[in-house]
């Protein structure tokens, strides 16, 4: 099956600064990559998504960037807020199905 | 517009029993995916179905199931329930063409004793 990593399991962060959270793919056939925000007790949100065609693509306070080379994307939230704390994952797809990374957790410090 | 609706939010049900989960797409999309969701697996793919039919499926055992009915709805039912089947249940809608824009509804946690 298909491998899709995050390079850590927690992050932490003061707010106002900048967050980036890491992901790792394994399948270079992925065409199309989406970030979720997932918060406690309600289903994956929606964030930002890129397609391998693409190398990065900005939405409000979101930057999703892709290397294909290393096969790696990341998510770059900027002036981080409270309401940012949550599980974030990646989920790429060949074009049958989406494979999700097991995710992120972000804690935004007062 | 209303989002994706899942029902029942909590269910709790004991081994050997069978479960089936609801879920409503968002008016006028036509797929819908569902996921299991655990702690350690993180999400996982169980199956997809477009206009009724499945077009998707996950690594899963037969005793996973699912259907959409015509207006979209669809639900999915395990049958012989296992401890390790408590997990949160997701299902995603998406647009006939925007496919990949999937929207989550909240899920349905289903623990099994």
């Amino acid at each position: 099956g298909e491998s899709v990593g995050l390079h850590l399991p927690t992050l932490s962060v003061q707010e106002g600064d900048n967050s980036i959270i890491n992901c790792a793919y394994s399948n270079s056939a992925s065409d199309y990559f989406i970030w979720y925000k997932q918060e406690s007790g309600k289903g994956p949100q929606f964030i930002i998504d890129i397609r391998s065609n693409m190398d990065k693509r900005q939405g409000q306070r979101v930057t999703v960037l892709l290397n294909k080379t290393v096969k790696h994307l990341s998510l770059q939230i900027a002036a981080t807020q409270p309401g940012d704390s949550a599980v974030y994952f990646c989920a790429e797809n060949t074009g049958n199905q989406f494979y999700f990374g097991t995710g992120t957790s972000l804690t935004v410090i007062p | 517009k209303a989002g994706v609706t899942q029902t029942p939010r909590y269910l709790i049900k004991t081994r050997g029993q069978q479960v089936t989960l609801s879920c409503s797409p968002i008016s006028g999309h036509r797929s819908v995916s569902w996921y299991q969701q655990t702690p350690g697996q993180g999400l996982q793919f169980l199956f997809e179905y477009f206009s009724e039919t499945q077009r998707n499926k996950g690594n899963f055992p037969g005793r996973f199931s699912g259907r959409q009915f015509s207006n979209s709805r669809s639900e999915m039912n395990v049958s012989t329930l296992e401890l390790g089947d408590s997990a949160l249940y997701l299902c995603a809608s998406s647009y006939t063409n925007k496919e990949y824009e999937q929207y989550f509804g909240p899920g349905t946690r289903l623990t099994v004793t």
